[in-house]
């Protein structure tokens, strides 16, 4: 069984256009993540949903609008999309927002710009 | 300032070696937690263990075991008797206690090559 799902797998794009990845978790978890990792394989957290209120917002491009429609989901709106957007997206959730709680992370979404 | 520091960026070794990969924390809290994750090349993110601050008990899961080290701010992971499976990037990461949110710090990888 799943644990935490993201759509669609692999998207290429070209520059300019807008963009959606989706995320879904059956875990049962209050804690969804975006994390963006580069070329270098560095992995850095966007945004931070808990129970559908966004409580960490790192220094990203208001471009990337995530939305949360319930706990379950956490999607990823990318607007005008740049060439140094290119990266993997992952998903991640956790039972809560502590520090203590593990991060399971999605198979990832690799988006291409052109 | 990097939290956390994988040193290691590359490392390659012949099957049935041991190998240890090294992660350097930096942190003012009293309270972390300490994690390491598996990136296969099919590329999704495998969770492999938590170690939180107050427990420096050294951990052993089959093949794989983790030092704990406060006093050296290191938490690092051997695999025994390596196998071609083992062949992935390892991350490490910090959480803090007194940040809400969770906020995972991950080191920039180590990338582990087991050749047959």
């Amino acid at each position: 069984d799943t644990a935490v799902s993201q759509t669609p797998k692999y998207l290429v794009t070209q520059m300019g256009n807008d963009k959606s990845i989706k995320c879904e978790q059956n875990l049962g978890h209050d804690t969804m993540y975006w994390y963006k990792q580069d070329s270098k394989k560095f992995l850095k957290i966007m945004f931070s949903y808990n129970n559908k209120e966004l409580i960490i917002n790192e220094t990203v491009p208001n471009r990337f609008s995530p939305k949360s429609p319930d706990k379950a989901h956490l999607n990823l709106h990318i607007n005008s999309l740049e060439l140094g957007d290119s990266a993997v997206y992952f998903c991640a959730s956790s039972q809560d927002d502590r520090s203590v709680e593990t991060q399971y992370f999605g198979p990832g979404t690799r988006l291409l710009v052109l | 300032a990097q939290k956390v520091t994988q040193a290691q960026t590359e490392i390659s070794v012949v099957e049935k070696e041991d190998v240890t990969l090294d992660c350097v924390y930096e942190t003012r809290d009293t309270t972390y937690y300490l994690f390491w994750y598996k990136q296969p090349p099919s590329g999704e993110l495998v969770f492999l263990i938590r170690r939180n601050s107050f427990d420096e008990q050294n951990e052993i899961s089959g093949r794989y075991s983790w030092n704990f080290q406060k006093s050296t701010s290191s938490f690092n992971f051997t695999i025994t008797a390596s196998q071609v499976v083992d062949s992935a990037v390892y991350f490490c990461a910090l959480s803090e206690a007194r940040y809400t949110g969770n906020q995972f710090y991950f080191g920039t990888g180590t990338s582990l090559t087991v050749i047959p």
